[in-house]
């Protein structure tokens, strides 16, 4: 069993739809939970970041953190063509130099 | 914010020649640098992490010698692949964690693409 599961998609929705998108995990030390936005052939973009659990809202984004289900998600409101990129969730251990641990990264098109 | 370089963008080298790829950090300081390698259509995956002044950790499976990690400068980490192979072409990411106030957000450079022919 992978630390991070991440449905791999592709996931494929109409413009100015939400978007949910999850990772679930099963190392309870996680403690930062970050998503990152990737465009093909590009490097990733740090979108949102939490400490431990509840929500964070940034415009458009939110970010949710359950640690007691071990569950993240990001919802994306209003999505745009532009929003179309692998979504990947990352999540390191309290303590460390952040060493990232990835899931595998939701592919996302937002279609006119 | 943040802004991580690397250099060059792609490459392509012949079968058992060497490649340098540099991360740099351009507005700030990076104690700490991670190299990441990515296939396609599949995650990053940690390959080792380089601490400015020390020698790098790599994790399990990658071997050492086959990719050296310098990390001569708080701004510039290198990742040299030796004696390349088809095997090894895949698309090289680096990133550099945020000295400032002990944050923990990692940011990314545009990646490299490595081709051997």
């Amino acid at each position: 069993q992978k630390e991070v599961e991440q449905d791999p998609g592709p996931l494929s929705v109409p413009e100015g739809a939400i978007v949910s998108l999850n990772c679930t995990y099963s190392n309870s030390a996680f403690q930062y939970f970050m998503w990152y936005r990737q465009y093909s052939r590009k490097g990733p973009e740090l979108l949102m970041y939490t400490y431990s659990s509840g929500n964070k809202e940034d415009g458009r984004f939110t970010a949710q953190v359950d640690k007691s289900s071990k569950y993240i998600s990001l919802f994306i409101r209003d999505s745009q063509p532009s929003d179309s990129a692998t979504y990947l969730c990352a999540m390191t251990h309290t303590g460390t130099a952040s060493k990232l641990t990835f899931g595998t990264g939701t592919r996302l098109q937002v279609t006119l | 914010g943040a802004v991580v370089s690397q250099h060059p963008s792609r490459v392509i080298c012949k079968s058992g020649t060497s490649v340098k790829i540099e991360c740099r950090s351009l507005d700030f300081q990076a104690t700490t640098m991670f190299w990441y390698r990515q296939f396609p259509k599949q995650s990053l995956m940690l390959m080792a992490t380089s601490n400015e002044g020390s020698k790098a950790t790599y994790e399990q499976g990658v071997e050492k010698d086959k990719f050296l990690i310098n990390h001569a400068s708080l701004t510039l980490s290198t990742l040299t692949v030796t004696s390349a192979h088809p095997e090894d072409s895949s698309f090289y990411i680096c990133s550099a964690n945020s000295r400032a106030g002990g944050s923990y957000e990692q940011y990314f450079g545009p990646g490299t693409r490595l081709t051997v022919t």
